[in-house]
């Protein structure tokens, strides 16, 4: 069955700093990979996603990500935090003989000033 | 544009009441899904609906029952709330396979006591 999984349940940084989300998946088959944004009493919102091509993907809110099939990850990236990114993030996996995500445990993301 | 909408917002319920949760899309979608979420487990499908008139069970689909009333809406009853039912339900739908976005509605919060 598939599974995703995100290690880091809360992560702390500065305002400026650089963000790094981590997200692993299981499965063989090459995954559809998405994460999502959940801000305070919010629905979800999708940041970006992959299916093929170009491993790293651009999304929204400068956001990106790197699909590395070696390693069976798909982490989330921002150069730079702004205190609006602090919201709890979902990664998700799906794959095409399935018709249903699966999503990870999130993270939450706090911004200090 | 409304996107995804769902009735309530806030409900409890006492054990043993039932209750249906409302959800309805504008966007023409063919697959709508119902997901819980609860603290540190991410959200979990409960039931899916790949088109009208079609529903199947997901993850933790026991104590639920669905109804596709059409394309537009997806409904979820409880039949007989219990506290482990406790949770923010998050109703969602795409149009076609997973490489589409799914929207997502802005959650109902249920407390049984």
């Amino acid at each position: 069955a598939q599974s995703v999984t995100q290690p880091d349940i809360h992560i702390t940084v500065s305002e400026g700093a650089s963000l790094e989300l981590r997200c692993n998946y299981s499965y063989g088959a090459t995954p559809y990979l998405f994460w999502y944004v959940q801000s305070p009493g919010q629905g979800l919102q999708l940041l970006l996603k992959y299916f093929s091509g170009d491993t790293l993907v651009q999304g929204i809110k400068g956001f990106e990500a790197e699909f590395k099939r070696s390693q069976s990850s798909f982490n989330l990236r921002k150069p730079s935090v702004h205190w609006s990114d602090a919201a709890e993030y979902f990664c998700a996996v799906g794959y095409g003989s399935a018709r249903q995500l699966t999503f990870g445990s999130g993270t939450q993301l706090t911004v200090l000033p | 544009n409304a996107g995804v909408t769902q009735t309530p917002k806030f409900q409890v319920l006492k054990t043993g009441q039932s209750m249906t949760l409302q959800c309805a899309q504008d966007m023409n979608h063919n697959s709508m899904y119902w997901y819980r979420q609860d603290p540190g487990m991410g959200l979990r499908l409960i039931y899916y609906s790949a088109s009208e008139g079609t529903t199947d069970k997901g993850e933790v689909p026991n104590g639920y029952n669905v109804s596709r009333l059409n394309k537009r809406e997806f409904s979820l009853r409880l039949e007989s709330a219990a506290p482990s039912q406790t949770s923010v339900y998050f109703c969602a739908s795409r149009q076609g396979s997973l490489s589409t976005e799914a929207f997502f509605g802005q959650g109902t919060r249920l407390t049984v006591v």
